[in-house]
């Protein structure tokens, strides 16, 4: 079955605890990017690949990286989490920039 | 600065009706839009797209109606069901660059 598997799904963590959700696909897209959705806000874009070991800042990077080492596999990384950062993540895998997107579950992220 | 606007951050209409989600952008130069249709606790899911060289494109009970000249696009749903109550999402996007999003809208299908 295609999907985008994201990983975990609720997390809760504190001020300053490194940490990383994870994001994988099976399509064998070449176009993967991460998105936070908040309320009132909608679907921003916070990083993207268009290739393995190409990755551009998408519209609210700040806080966040991201590698591409494989083309399967796009983690976001926060180094410092801050309570501004809580929101709902979603990964987003697609052949190309600006072709249909499948996205994954999400997670949702507390910081404390 | 937001190119892609949806300015009805809601909508209820009554199951056998019409849903008419609307969608204006600033950036003439866009040339790809989509719609795509949110549930609480998923990810969006594509529901239709279409380029800027037409002017409708229609999948069953979805159709989506781009002008140009003003900058709008629109997705009728017809009938409305209540499982198509969902939060939309239009996109947009020229050449080889990123999807940009509205901000949604909330469609509450009544039966």
């Amino acid at each position: 079955e295609a999907q985008v598997t994201q990983n975990p799904r609720y997390l809760i963590t504190v001020t300053g605890k490194k940490l990383t959700v994870t994001c994988s696909q099976n399509m064998n897209h070449e176009y993967m990017s991460w998105y936070r959705q908040d309320p009132g806000l909608g679907l921003r874009q916070i990083y993207y690949s268009m290739n393995v070991e190409v990755t551009d800042k998408g519209d609210v990077p700040e806080g966040y990286k991201v590698s591409r080492k494989e083309k399967r596999n796009f983690p976001l990384i926060l180094e410092s989490p801050s309570p501004n950062q809580t929101s709902l993540y979603f990964c987003a895998s697609s052949y190309g920039v600006n072709t249909e997107a499948f996205f994954g579950q999400g997670t949702r992220l507390t910081v404390v | 600065d937001q190119q892609v606007k949806q300015n009805s951050p809601s909508l209820s209409v009554q199951e056998g009706r019409i849903s008419i989600l609307n969608c204006d952008y600033t950036n003439s130069m866009f040339d790809y839009f989509l719609w795509y249709k949110k549930y609480p606790a998923e990810g969006p899911t594509f529901l239709i797209s279409i380029s800027s060289i037409k002017d409708k494109n229609e999948d069953g009970r979805f159709t989506v109606f781009l002008n140009k000249s003003a900058k709008h696009l629109s997705l009728h749903i017809v009938p409305s069901q209540p499982g198509d109550s969902a939060v939309y999402f239009c996109a947009a996007s020229v050449g080889n660059t990123p999807l940009v999003f509205g901000k949604g809208t909330r469609l509450s299908v009544i039966a």
